[in-house]
Order: C-alpha cells, then sequence, then structure tokens
C-alpha cells in the first residue's frame, strides 16, 4: 500500500532553524513535493525532488533519501511570516499526488 | 494574470441542494484537478481532466461530478450534498498530467452542509 507522515505541529523559535521530516511508502515513486500553506490561504510550491540529495533554495532546503523513504524540509533563520502548515506529498506511479496531513509550525518571538 | 479562481469564497448549504463549485484558471494549463481538505487529512484527489473533453476519478468521487468543456473551466458539481461533504475544496491545474509538473493551487472554497 501507499501512505505517507508527517508530525502533526512543532514549535520553533524566531531566528532558529527547523527541520520538518516526512517519510512515506509506495512501490512506485516519481519525486517528493513540498508546499507551505498559510490558515485560510491555498498550498504555495516550495520544492520538489526526486533524486536523493539536498536541495538549496534561498532559507528553505529539501532532502530525499529514496532507499528509506525519507524527507526532510529545513528551514532557517526563521521569520514569522513561516508560521504556516507545511505539506509533503510524493507522486506515485500515475503521477497522483499522495499527501500527508501537514505539519503546522509555531513560530515564537 | 489571476492564475486560478474559485467561486464561491465560502457557502453554507441544506442538506440536499445541488450546488456547484466554479474553478477557472488563464494559464493554458492542460491538466485540473479538484482536492478536499479536511482537518487531519491530507488532501484528497476527487476529481481530474488531463485534457479538455476527458475526466477521471479520484480518491473520493462518490456525489461529485465534473466537467471539462474547454481548457480553462473545471466546475465540480454535487447532486445532491450531504453533511460529510462539508470541507475546503481546492482547485489545481499544472501544465501536463503524466509528468511532475508543478500543480498550482486556487484560493479555496468553504462549503458547510447543514
Amino acid at each position: 500500500g501507499q501512505n505517507i507522515d508527517q508530525p502533526t505541529e512543532m514549535t520553533a523559535t524566531e531566528g532558529a532553524i527547523v527541520q520538518i521530516n516526512c517519510t512515506y511508502q509506495t512501490s512506485g515513486f516519481n519525486g517528493l513535493f513540498w508546499y507551505q500553506q498559510h490558515a485560510g490561504e491555498a498550498p504555495t510550491f516550495l520544492s520538489y525532488n526526486v533524486l536523493d540529495g539536498l536541495e538549496e533554495k534561498g532559507r528553505f532546503s529539501s532532502f530525499l533519501s529514496r532507499s528509506k523513504g525519507y524527507s526532510y524540509l529545513l528551514l532557517k533563520e526563521l521569520q514569522m511570516k513561516d508560521s504556516a502548515s507545511y505539506l509533503c506529498a510524493f507522486m506515485d506511479s500515475n503521477y497522483q499526488l499522495i499527501w500527508g496531513a501537514g505539519t503546522k509550525l509555531i513560530i515564537k518571538p | 494574470i489571476a492564475g486560478i479562481t474559485q467561486a464561491p469564497t465560502s457557502q453554507i448549504l441544506a442538506a440536499g441542494r445541488r450546488m456547484t463549485l466554479r474553478c477557472t484558471q488563464d494559464m493554458r494549463h492542460n491538466a485540473m484537478y479538484w482536492y478536499r481538505q479536511d482537518l487531519g487529512l491530507g488532501l484528497r484527489l476527487i476529481h481530474y481532466s488531463n485534457t479538455a473533453g476527458t475526466t477521471g476519478k479520484g480518491e473520493v468521487p462518490d456525489g461529485y461530478s465534473v466537467s471539462r468543456a474547454n481548457t480553462d473551466d473545471f466546475p465540480l458539481t454535487l447532486a445532491s450534498a450531504v453533511p460529510s461533504q462539508t470541507s475546503v475544496y481546492f482547485c489545481a491545474s499544472s501544465l501536463n498530467s503524466g509528468s511532475t509538473d508543478t500543480q498550482y493551487f486556487g484560493p479555496g472554497t468553504r462549503l458547510t452542509v447543514l
């Protein structure tokens, strides 16, 4: 079967670094996406990984290990505006996205 | 450029009523999708369309229908709404289906069925 899991909620301090983990199981894999969703708004695209390793994009980085079924999103120099839910999703063999329930990130001053 | 628009923004509906959620994109994307988002659950695919004139069923299609008469519009219809259809509905589009093209989301419709 297919499943995907991420923590429900995390808390971090402004200016710090936080890592949000995502684990998945699937027989067919076409990459892993991370989206950001502010409360009451639409999800917006952050990153896509299909090869193992780290992809850096400004303050945000995303890592993938296909053999371990594991990804993480790393947020550096946290700002209050980073308070949001972070959704991970893998693309299955039919090119459909299977979504995690999202991790709500709370940033404290 | 608006991207993807959805209407209405929110709606309260009596059970048994018919409702159509509208979705329009101006990016000339071939593929469009309807998801529902419920607390504690990931986004779940209701229906999708790979190109104008074609539609397909997603993970949770029961009670919903869609049409794709042209590239821009992809309405979602609830023929006879039930309380379990209370949710936030997101329309999304991507350049092509069957690829790793990024999906872009509309602002959502918050639907309450009483």
